[in-house]
């Protein structure tokens, strides 16, 4: 059965330093988001992107992050300059359609500033 | 804004038994859905149910089941005959009928199943 993969599963960086998480949707969904979750506290939506832009996105989704599909495979979440509040665990999912029931979730990616 | 409430951090239940994780939300809209996901450690979440609002008649996925109370915008999950596999982090989740189509979580509720 075809699942969303997230790679790194745990990644480590410094206060101030930029990082990229990497996301495989399902191949033919059309619909891709991330979300996140604090330890401790609640899964939060981030950004949900359509063709090529944003379609949303939450006020946590300021100027230091931004989304990009830049290929036919991978959706990437960027960090440009990470604090210590930025430490979650991340999540992406995917759907076919816009109202889609489900979102198909990704395993997330452990995100530890330091 | 739309905001979720699972009020039980913990529980746990007996194999083979029944077990009942509450969740609450608050919503002005009228027309909207609700999810039971389940996380399974270091696993992906998957969908365990969903309930239409408009729907009267409460969802059904085998051993799983809701109660959905509307008036008390009260959505929980009923778990019967419990088995080992079902030791997971649950989560509740909103999401609007038009609009945003984002999902509101819960805080979720992790449950133990004992042998």
């Amino acid at each position: 059965e075809p699942e969303v993969t997230q790679t790194p599963s745990h990644q480590v960086t410094q206060m101030g330093q930029e990082v990229i998480l990497r996301c495989v949707p399902i191949s033919n969904h059309l619909y891709f988001y991330w979300y996140r979750q604090i330890l401790g506290q609640k899964v939060e939506f981030l950004v949900s992107f359509y063709n090529n832009e944003i379609s949303e996105k939450s006020e946590i989704f300021d100027d230091q992050f931004s989304v990009e599909r830049p290929d036919g495979s991978n959706f990437t979440l960027k960090i440009r300059s990470t604090k210590l509040e930025d430490s979650a665990m991340y999540f992406c999912a995917s759907s076919y359609y816009r109202i889609s029931y489900e979102q198909y979730f990704g395993p997330g990616t452990r995100l530890t500033v330091t | 804004a739309q905001t979720v409430t699972q009020s039980q951090p913990e529980m746990s239940v007996q194999e083979a038994e029944t077990v009942t994780l509450s969740c609450t939300y608050d919503t002005s809209e009228s027309d909207y859905y609700l999810f039971w996901y389940k996380q399974p450690p270091s696993r992906q979440m998957i969908l365990v149910i969903r309930q239409e609002a408009y729907k009267q008649q409460n969802a059904t996925e085998n051993r799983f089941s809701v109660n959905f109370q509307k008036a008390a915008k009260s959505f929980s999950l009923k778990i019967s005959d419990s088995q080992l596999g079902d030791a997971a982090m649950y989560f509740c989740a909103y999401r609007s009928a038009g609009g945003a189509n984002n999902l509101f979580f819960g805080t979720g509720t992790r449950l133990t199943v004992i042998p």
